[in-house]
């Protein structure tokens, strides 16, 4: 019940397409989802995070969807650019307690110039 | 500091042998995170502090692993008697409670 689980392991687009990273969780009291950007060498670098009372959010060319009935959650990187190559890592916390987080496997994107 | 630190950023040891890393995080943070990341793989959790709170060791992945915290501040992961499979990026993070974790670079740990 302490699992995220992200799909696909590993993607590969276009320039200019929309990469789709999906994750699952069970935990309902989870109620905050960060995804994470790591590039090679470096460590994971918070992107955009999402709170369950709203469905979308924005932030420049990412948007993260959540489906809270589904329990599911997906991030979508509009007008992809080979600059966005790198491994994207959601995760999931309870912040009304001391609650650690938990994080999928990574997706590896590759944006062909 | 500006942000969360790690040292070192690298060290290769030999089989058997005990390690050290260390990890300094953003000043205030109460929260302080080990993840252990293996070559093409996701963060494993290894542990995490919270204040004066008893650490969650639960992912700690044998008693060779053992890790400490004095107050809010610097941190160090120890492995005992390291073994090949010990090697990995290990990933240090802190944050604010309710707030988001930042990463440090991360220790590359090589066990020849």
């Amino acid at each position: 019940q302490q699992q995220v689980k992200q799909s696909p392991q590993s993607l590969i687009v276009q320039k200019g397409g929309i990469p789709i990273i999906n994750c699952a969780y069970e935990n309902t009291a989870f109620d905050y989802f960060p995804w994470y950007q790591q590039f090679p060498g470096k460590g994971p670098a918070l992107l955009i995070a999402i709170r369950p009372d709203v469905s979308e959010k924005k932030e420049g060319r990412f948007t993260i969807s959540f489906n809270k009935s589904a329990k599911q959650f997906s991030l979508h990187i509009m007008d992809s650019q080979p600059g966005d190559s790198a491994t994207y890592f959601c995760a999931a916390s309870i912040t009304s307690g001391t609650y650690k987080y938990i994080f999928g496997t990574g997706t590896r994107l590759k944006v062909l110039a | 500091g500006a942000g969360v630190s790690q040292s070192p950023s690298n060290k290769v040891t030999e089989k058997g042998k005990d390690v050290e890393l260390r990890c300094d995080p953003i000043s205030g943070h109460t929260a302080l995170y080990w993840y252990r990341q293996r070559l093409g793989q996701g963060l494993e959790f290894l542990i995490y502090f919270q204040g004066n709170s008893a650490p969650d060791k639960s992912g700690l992945p044998s008693d060779r692993f053992s890790a400490e915290r004095t107050g809010e501040s610097v941190s160090t992961l120890t492995i005992q008697r390291t073994q090949q499979e010990d090697s990995a990026v290990y990933l240090c993070a802190s944050s604010l409670v309710r707030s988001e974790a930042f990463f440090g670079q991360g220790t590359r740990l090589t066990v020849v």
